[in-house]
Formats: structure tokens, C-alpha cells, sequence
């Protein structure tokens, strides 16, 4: 069965720090899809990335960037100087090719000023 | 570009009433439609999840039950709810063949 960890409950940093949010996953699949959502306060989870398994280049979007290991089962996400408005909750997903996202527990971070 | 919409955006409900909450798609033809729950402070749980019109899985035995009777309107329903059902309620759609998923809004309830 598919399963998604995010050992990091709260995370708390100082605006402009840089933080990475842990994702470890289970599959027995060869063929799978990874995802990071953010959930901010007003609660509407926005679609960050999708990477696939066949693709490990680590990807950088801005601020962001994920680095994806199948050697360890982990799809990293990295925020550099991170910002207030970067306050939310991060959710990593699994998704097998037979069947539906499964998402991990969520990560809550808070940028402080 | 598509849109989703969800409504009620807030709604509190006595014990024991009937529910029913809609999702509407814009902009797409075919979606996967999912609704999931998120209880207070913790992750979600997909509660249902649809590839076409009338057809529904169920993930989680429940009080709850979901219909899709048009091609990109996918409702929640409930007979008469519970303290347990409280919780943001989340409808996603999914482009037929993709994976990423999309969220509406979602809908806050407290059931009282």
C-alpha cells in the first residue's frame, strides 16, 4: 500500500531563512507520481509540483525547488529566504498509477518577521 | 481556463439534519471528481471519488454519500449528520488520464 510521511509536524523560521520540509514515501509501484500541495489559512490547497518516477532531476521554481532521491524515498522541498506570505501548511502527495493521492500528514510552517 | 467552485463556503447544522454540498467545474470536459475531509488541524482524508456521471467509489464507510449527476457537478450529501462530521470539505478535479489534482475552495462545516 501507497504512504506518505512528513515526520516535521510544526517548522518555525525567521523570514529569510532557508527551510526544507521532509517527504518520505512508500510505493511498490515502479510507476508513480509525487506532488506538493500548500494550504494556506483561508484553506484552499494550491498545486505546487508533480514530479514522476521516471524523472529524478531535482527541479527549481524560484524560491523553490524539490529534490526528489528513489534511492531513499524522499521528495524534499526546499524554500530559500523564506518570506511571511510562505506561512502555511505543505502537504506531500503519492499517487499510484492504479490508483488515487494519498497525502501525508502536512507540515505546518511559520515564517516569522 | 477551468475553475472550481465550491458552496456553501461556511455552513453550521444542527445534529441529525441533512446535508448537502455542491462542486461545480468549469472550463473541462470528463474530470476525475474527488471530495475529501480535513478534520480540524490534521491531513485529508479522500471521502469519495468519481470518473463519470453516476459513477461513485466510496473510500470511507460513512454517514456521508456523494452523487455526480452531470458530467462536471459532483454533490455531498447526508441524510442526518453527526458531531463527527464537522470539518473543511474539499471537492478536486483532475484532468481524465492526469494526476494532479485541483482544489476548490472547500466548505467549513460545524455541526452543532
Amino acid at each position: 500500500a501507497q504512504k506518505v510521511t512528513q515526520a516535521q509536524t510544526e517548522i518555525s523560521v525567521v523570514e529569510k531563512e532557508d527551510v526544507t520540509l521532509d517527504c518520505v514515501y512508500e510505493t511498490r509501484d515502479t510507476t508513480y507520481y509525487l506532488f506538493w500541495y500548500k494550504q494556506p489559512p483561508s484553506g484552499e490547497l494550491v498545486f505546487l509540483i508533480r514530479r514522476n518516477s521516471f524523472d529524478e532531476q531535482n527541479e527549481i521554481s524560484g524560491r523553490y525547488s524539490w529534490n526528489f532521491q528513489k534511492s531513499t524515498s524522499s521528495f524534499n522541498f526546499t524554500i530559500t529566504a523564506s518570506q511571511v506570505v510562505d506561512s502555511a501548511v505543505y502537504f506531500c502527495a503519492l499517487s499510484e498509477a492504479s490508483s488515487d493521492m494519498r497525502f501525508g500528514a502536512g507540515t505546518r510552517l511559520t515564517v516569522k518577521p | 481556463s477551468q475553475t472550481i467552485h465550491q458552496w456553501p463556503a461556511t455552513l453550521v447544522q444542527p445534529v441529525g439534519s441533512p446535508l448537502s454540498l455542491e462542486c461545480t467545474v468549469e472550463g473541462t470536459s470528463n474530470p476525475n471528481l474527488y471530495w475529501y475531509r480535513q478534520a480540524a488541524g490534521r491531513g485529508l482524508q479522500l471521502l469519495f471519488y468519481s470518473v463519470g456521471i453516476g459513477q461513485i467509489s466510496s473510500e470511507v464507510p460513512q454517514n456521508l454519500s456523494a452523487s455526480r449527476p452531470q458530467d462536471r457537478q459532483f454533490i455531498l450529501s447526508s441524510k442526518k449528520l453527526l458531531l463527527s462530521d464537522s470539518g473543511f470539505y474539499l471537492c478536486a478535479w483532475s484532468p481524465f488520464s492526469t494526476y494532479e489534482q485541483y482544489f476548490g475552495p472547500g466548505t467549513r462545516l460545524t455541526v452543532t
